[in-house]
């Protein structure tokens, strides 16, 4: 059975920073890119950031670009979220989730994969 | 502010047909494949409806999507108490390269 597992969540002050991780097990991690999805509280859900099964592409949300960082350990099955520079509008449960296709490089897959599945998520609330 | 579009709640009676719209734009939904996902309330996120109109195994044939330029919908037949939950469309956006999703409905079973 594949299993996502969110961690690092936590209460932060603005301007500090705050790092995510996500263990996978129950498939070959390192065949898949990885998704970080976000959800505010009682609200919708928002696309944070993307790493290819290689960590040859990345991508962001412009409203994060500059200062969170995606990255991703094959070796130990885990991908990871660095979020610097904190603000309130940050808060949020935040989740890790599996592309439906392997090996996805090219925007043809990337718009051809969708979101499967996703992790239980992690509550980051960043307040002073 | 969603750069896709969907109506804030729907609802509909056991046994019902119920449709919920997402609209979109060239660079997104006319463009790329549509996804929906079911958000269970307390749940994390389900991949519902994939490239258009496929549905993953597991999940009844009584949820069907369709995509009509840069519109999507997606229907629920023979509706259930147990299909109350919010629903999201989502896709690749080629002008943000990311995906983007819709606000969300959220469904009342009455």
């Amino acid at each position: 059975e594949v299993q996502l597992v969110e961690s690092g969540g936590g209460l932060v002050q603005p301007g500090r920073s705050l790092r995510l991780s996500c263990t996978a097990s129950g498939f070959t991690f390192d065949e898949y890119g990885m998704h970080w999805v976000r959800q505010a509280p009682g609200k919708g859900l928002e696309w944070v950031s993307y790493i290819t099964w290689n960590s040859g592409t990345l991508g962001y949300a412009d409203s994060v670009k500059g200062r969170f960082t995606i990255s991703r350990d094959n070796a130990k099955n885990s991908l990871y979220l660095q979020m610097n520079n904190l603000r309130a509008d940050d808060t949020a449960l935040y989740y890790c989730a599996k592309d439906r296709l392997g090996y996805c490089s090219s925007r043809s897959c990337y718009a051809g994969t969708g979101f499967d599945p996703w992790g239980q998520g992690t509550l980051v609330t960043v307040s002073s | 502010q969603s750069v896709q579009t969907q109506p804030p709640s729907a609802s509909g009676t056991p046994g019902q047909r119920v449709t919920i719209s997402c609209s979109g734009s060239s660079s997104n939904i006319g463009s790329n494949y549509v996804y929906w996902y079911q958000q269970l309330p307390g749940t994390a996120p389900k991949l519902l409806i994939y490239r258009n109109n496929q549905r993953p195994s597991g999940v009844p044939d009584r949820f069907s999507g369709s995509k009509s330029g840069t519109s999507a919908s997606l229907a629920i037949s023979g509706l259930r108490s147990e299909d109350e939950a919010d629903y999201y469309c989502a896709a690749w956006d080629d002008s943000l390269s990311g995906w983007v999703f819709g606000g969300g409905t959220k469904l009342t079973v009455l």
